[in-house]
This record gives structure tokens, C-alpha cells and sequence, in this order.
């Protein structure tokens, strides 16, 4: 059974930096594309950033662009993402969702229950 | 970046009736060399992650009732319900991955009437 459970939420003031995990398991986890996708508090969904499964290649949204950091270490079947001068706007629930491939261009056919990132003073 | 619209914005329909919503892309999202659409449909309930419905625009994920139908080309898509069920209440997204940044849609609220 593919499980993917994220971790490292919180709450962090504005232009502070947090780095969430996505442990996952069920699956060959180097063999798969990963993606974060986020849910603003009662908004729609917003893809933030893919890697390949080999770590090679990774591609970002706009709005993180230049300040979020996506990685893996498929030794530990485990993805992260690396939010550094966080502001209000990025306030969400951040999922950690796996591709349907190996290629970055591919939908998410399953999706952690997400971890909640609270930027405010 | 590719633009993505829904309509409606949200429906109500009776139980065993059917239920369309339509996906728009600003720019075309079928790559020509393999002739797939890079179109996809999730379904998300109160408090839960969004759930992989269809793919390439018409597939249907493994364990998705039959009911639940994608179609569409180009810029042009729809999912349907031919039949709705009371646990068919949810938020229905498109996304495209056919170029970064992926997008979704504003997402179509469905209930029952």
C-alpha cells in the first residue's frame, strides 16, 4: 500500500525558513516522479514543485521560484522541501503527492493528508 | 503559463442524474508526438487530499467507479457523471502537466439537489 505522510509544519514568521519531509513508502520510491502541491485555507489547489526520480531534474511554480528548494534521498524514500523567506501568501496545507511516472510531466495519483505552514507574527 | 478555467463554478444536480463539467486551457495541452492530452481530473471531499479521478484526459485511474468519464482535446475537456451518488458530493479540479508550472483550474463545487 503507497503511504505518503509529510511532517514539518508549522508556525514560522514572516522571512523565516522551514523545511518539510514527505516519508513514503509501498512503492520503489527512486522509480517515480514527486511533486508538492499546497491548499491556501478555503482555496484551490496550487502546484509547487517537482523532481525526478532520479533527483536530476526539479522544476518550480512562480510564486516559489528562487525561494523554495525541492530534494530527495531516495536512500531514505524521503522528499523534501526546503521554504526559506516565507510570507503570509504561503500560508497553506502543503501535500506531498506522487507522480504517475517516471517523467516530471505527469499527473499525482496519490496524495499525503498534507501539513499545515503558518506564516504570521 | 497555461491558464486553466472550469465551468460552473458550481452545480447541483438530483441523485442518479448526470453531472458535466467543463475544462478549459488557454493554450493546447495535447503533445503531438505521442497524441496524449496532459490533462488530468481530482476529486476532493471536506478535510481530505484530492483524489486522482482520470489522466490523459480520458483515462480512468484503477478503482474509480465507471460512472465518472473524461473527455475532450486540445483545450476543450469534460468530466463526467453519469449517474451522481451522494458520496460524488466533493470539489472537482482539472490540471494540466503538460508544461511547468502545472496548473489546476479554480475547481467546480458539485451537490446534490
Amino acid at each position: 500500500e503507497v503511504q505518503l505522510v509529510e511532517s514539518g509544519g508549522g508556525l514560522v514568521q514572516p522571512g523565516g525558513s522551514l523545511r518539510l519531509s514527505c516519508a513514503a513508502s509501498g512503492f520503489t520510491f527512486s522509480n517515480f516522479a514527486m511533486h508538492w502541491v499546497r491548499q491556501a485555507p478555503g482555496k484551490g489547489l496550487e502546484w509547487v514543485s517537482v523532481i525526478s526520480g532520479s533527483g536530476d531534474n526539479t522544476y518550480y511554480g512562480d510564486s516559489v521560484k528562487g525561494r523554495f528548494t525541492i530534494s530527495r534521498d531516495n536512500s531514505k524514500n524521503t522528499l523534501y522541501l526546503q521554504m526559506n523567506s516565507l510570507r503570509a501568501e504561503d500560508t497553506a496545507v502543503y501535500y506531498c503527492a506522487k507522480g504517475t511516472g517516471g517523467s516530471c510531466f505527469s499527473g499525482h495519483d496519490y496524495w499525503g493528508q498534507g501539513t499545515l505552514v503558518t506564516v504570521s507574527s | 503559463d497555461i491558464v486553466m478555467t472550469q465551468s460552473p463554478d458550481s452545480l447541483a444536480v438530483s441523485l442518479g442524474e448526470r453531472a458535466t463539467i467543463d475544462c478549459k486551457s488557454s493554450q493546447s495541452v495535447l503533445y503531438s508526438s505521442n497524441n496524449k492530452n496532459y490533462l488530468a481530473w481530482y476529486q476532493q471531499k471536506p478535510g481530505q487530499p484530492p483524489k486522482l479521478l482520470i489522466y490523459w484526459a480520458s483515462t480512468r485511474e484503477s478503482g474509480v467507479p465507471d460512472r465518472f468519464s473524461g473527455s475532450g482535446s486540445g483545450t476543450d475537456f469534460t468530466l463526467t457523471i453519469s449517474s451522481l451518488q451522494a458520496e460524488d458530493v466533493a470539489v472537482y479540479y482539472c490540471q494540466q502537466y503538460y508544461s511547468i508550472p502545472f496548473t489546476f483550474g479554480p475547481g467546480t463545487k458539485v451537490d446534490i439537489k
